[in-house]
């Protein structure tokens, strides 16, 4: 399967504890979404990265919410001190930018999440 | 923060009939695309409209772009129960953050 993968698909943790998450984008895309979504409503974006670089930040992410991606490849999102707010899916997307692209450059490839609950 | 909102917010139909959902935005888009999304599932792709096109087709679905209204609209064809799933529209500006909508969510009753 080479499409995008998170890891894990389910989290239960406690409130004030940390948690981390994993995308695996597809292999030769070289942008990296993270989006949070809750019941009922449409992804509200967190962040991406256009390679290893960090682009843009929504302020939805607070200072305990960071992103890295190092290599340019997997990426992780961590939360510290979790909150019961936090409870949310957390979705990971893909997309290939070309200088030249065409439409299929446009489109986002997405996981299928990873589903946070916290109590 | 929602880009998008879908109207209706739900909609219930028969197998074989045409579901039509909007989708109007605040801001000069670049592009507009609609995503689908199974229950707990991630989004997948449907079709991508410029902002400079003003209808689109594939296969069942037809999508019509109004800019001027800043609204959009995604017409399913003959539904099938598997169509059974939430859609968004989606849109970005001049650059590469993409931001979606509420929702439609569709129920198709074979």
């Amino acid at each position: 399967d080479t499409g995008v993968s998170q890891d894990p698909r389910h989290k239960i943790t406690k409130r004030g504890q940390n948690v981390t998450f994993r995308c695996d984008p597809i292999s030769e895309h070289n942008r990296l979404y993270w989006y949070r979504q809750t019941l009922g409503q449409g992804p509200e974006f967190l962040t991406y990265f256009q390679n290893e670089a960090q682009l843009e930040k929504s302020r939805l992410l607070s200072d305990r919410f960071s992103a890295e991606r190092p290599k340019g490849s997997f990426s992780t999102l961590e939360i510290q001190r979790t909150e019961q707010g936090d409870s949310a899916m957390y979705l990971c997307a893909s997309s290939l930018a070309r200088v030249a692209g065409g439409e299929d450059d446009e489109k986002l490839f997405f996981g299928s999440g990873t589903q946070l609950s916290v109590l | 923060s929602q880009q998008g909102e879908e109207d209706p917010q739900a909609l219930s139909i028969q197998e074989g009939e045409n579901a039509t959902m909007n989708c109007s935005y605040k801001t000069s888009i670049n592009n507009l695309q609609w995503y689908r999304q199974n229950s707990g599932r991630g989004l997948v792709h449907l079709i991508l409209i410029r902002s400079n096109e003003r209808e689109k087709h594939s296969g069942r679905l037809r999508v019509t772009l109004d800019t001027s209204k800043k609204s959009s609209s995604l017409l399913i064809t003959a539904s099938r129960a598997a169509d059974t799933a939430s859609y968004f529209c989606a849109t970005d500006r001049l650059g590469p953050k993409v931001t979606f909508g509420t929702g439609t969510k569709l129920q198709v009753i074979p």
